[in-house]
């Protein structure tokens, strides 16, 4: 069973370009959550997708959204990039959403993203 | 707020030692915790996770945690180290904020193994 899939592994991009990153959850797995990992601010959770809805959104300004396709893909979208963008995006894909206690969430590798 | 504290940011152990990572975390209500590892150029995995019952959990790799409610905390152990295990550990707390369960982690752990 192949795991959670995320394109492309790098990125190189310059302030103010927008840049979208994709994430193939595990087969059969309905939910998607992003998260952002600075060595700064750490993991922060930006926000969980389950059946193409937006179910939970952490702190992040409307610069960072997302979508989820019918196929349970997920992209991630940041428009006028900054250098404080610069970080790994990690996604994970659950078999459902709700209590987070009930299913186990499975990471992808990760994007890394610099701006320049 | 609900939040996860891991007071070492670096430790080095030697290869067949014991080992203890601290994570204490603040929530007010029975907490759902999780330990995650980060290889170099990795995703996160799952080590173990606590969410009622027996104290002391077991997880993969031969890793375990106590959950102690008195202290706040749910250290993470290993009896003896393999050069393997050399990767970022972070402990998580499931947090209801506006409503909605998400994840909240520590700022991770760095473990250096010597030879």
């Amino acid at each position: 069973k192949a795991g959670v899939t995320q394109t492309p592994r790098y990125l190189i991009k310059t302030r103010g370009q927008q840049v979208t990153l994709s994430c193939s959850p595990i087969s059969g797995h309905r939910s998607v959550s992003w998260y952002q990992q600075t060595p700064g601010q750490g993991l922060q959770f930006l926000f969980e997708y389950f059946s193409e809805t937006q179910r939970n959104k952490g702190n992040f300004p409307g610069r960072f959204s997302g979508r989820q396709f019918s196929n349970s893909r997920s992209e991630m979208n940041v428009s006028t990039l900054e250098l404080g963008d610069s970080a790994l995006y990690l996604c994970a894909s659950r078999s459902r959403a709700g209590l987070l206690e009930n299913t186990e969430a499975f990471f992808g590798q990760g994007t890394r993203l610099t701006v320049v | 707020a609900q939040s996860v504290t891991q007071p070492d940011i670096h430790i080095t152990v030697s290869e067949g030692a014991s080992l203890e990572l601290r994570c204490n975390y603040s929530y007010g209500a029975t907490p759902y915790l999780f330990w995650y590892v980060q290889s170099p150029g990795q995703g996160l995995q799952l080590l173990l996770k606590y969410f009622s019952g027996d104290t002391l959990v077991q997880g993969i790799k031969g890793f375990e945690a106590e959950f102690k409610r008195s202290q706040s905390s749910f250290n993470l152990r290993k009896p003896s180290v393999h050069w393997s295990d050399a990767a970022e550990y972070f402990c998580a707390v499931v947090a209801i904020i506006q409503g909605a369960q998400k994840l909240v982690f520590g700022q991770g752990t760095r473990l250096t193994i010597n030879p």
